[in-house]
């Protein structure tokens, strides 16, 4: 099974800046990596795909990079409605894995 | 617009079965897989179990033998049927919808909570 490490556990930011995410894989998942944000009390919300592709419907300011073990969602300027719980997920092998989630958290 | 309603959630006790039904509309039902997600009170998303669009399963190894997913397409359903459950498969149970060939999800249910407890 692969294990998807994400870091760090919460960040503590004020909106407007920026926000950087990792998620590391313990094997080679080459671009096979999604991004979602969860919020309490709703469903969660596709952002990335593969890595470095957005959604449809999501706004600009998300990003994904990475490929192989080591993967980054950056949201270049956090929006009130941002501060949520972002989990990564991996398809590249049977089981499905997600990371363990980060809090993005107003400071 | 996609709309995905869970239901079958609730209280059972240590070794009993529960059956999960997920209802999904505007789409095209047949042609995508679906899956199941869970998270445990306090704990992050943990995937269950998909169904593709030709029928072919998927199981975490917390589940394999014993939760069975199932699809309907007459009946635009999908179900998950759990049996000798634990205390640890309490959780909120998403169906959820995947991308055309691919197997991350885009569409999400509301969830229904599964509670085992004696």
């Amino acid at each position: 099974e692969i294990v998807l490490t994400q870091s760090p556990a919460t960040l503590s930011l004020s909106p407007g800046e920026r926000a950087t995410l990792s998620c590391r894989a313990s094997q080679s998942v080459s671009s096979y990596l999604a991004w979602y944000q969860h919020k309490p009390g709703q469903a969660p919300r596709l952002l990335i795909y593969d890595a470095s592709n957005r959604a449809t419907g999501i706004p600009a300011r998300f990003s994904g990079s990475g490929s192989g073990t080591d993967f980054t969602l950056t949201i270049s300027s956090l929006e009130p409605e941002d501060f949520a719980l972002y989990y990564c997920q991996q398809r590249s092998n049977w089981p499905l894995t997600f990371g363990q989630g980060t809090k993005v958290e107003i400071k | 617009e996609v709309q995905l309603l869970e239901s079958g959630g609730g209280l059972v006790q240590p070794g009993g079965s529960l059956r999960l039904s997920c209802a999904a509309s505007g789409f095209t039902f047949s042609n995508y897989g679906m899956t199941w997600v869970r998270q445990a009170p306090g704990k992050g998303l943990e995937w269950v179990s998909l169904i593709g669009a030709t029928g072919g399963t998927q199981y975490a190894d917390s589940v394999k033998g014993r939760f069975t997913i199932s699809r309907d397409n007459s009946k635009n359903t999908v179900y998950l049927g759990m049996n000798s459950l634990r205390a640890e498969d309490t959780a909120v149970y998403y169906c959820a919808k995947t991308m055309t060939s691919l197997a991350y999800v885009d569409y999400w249910g509301q969830g229904t909570l599964v509670t085992v407890s004696s």
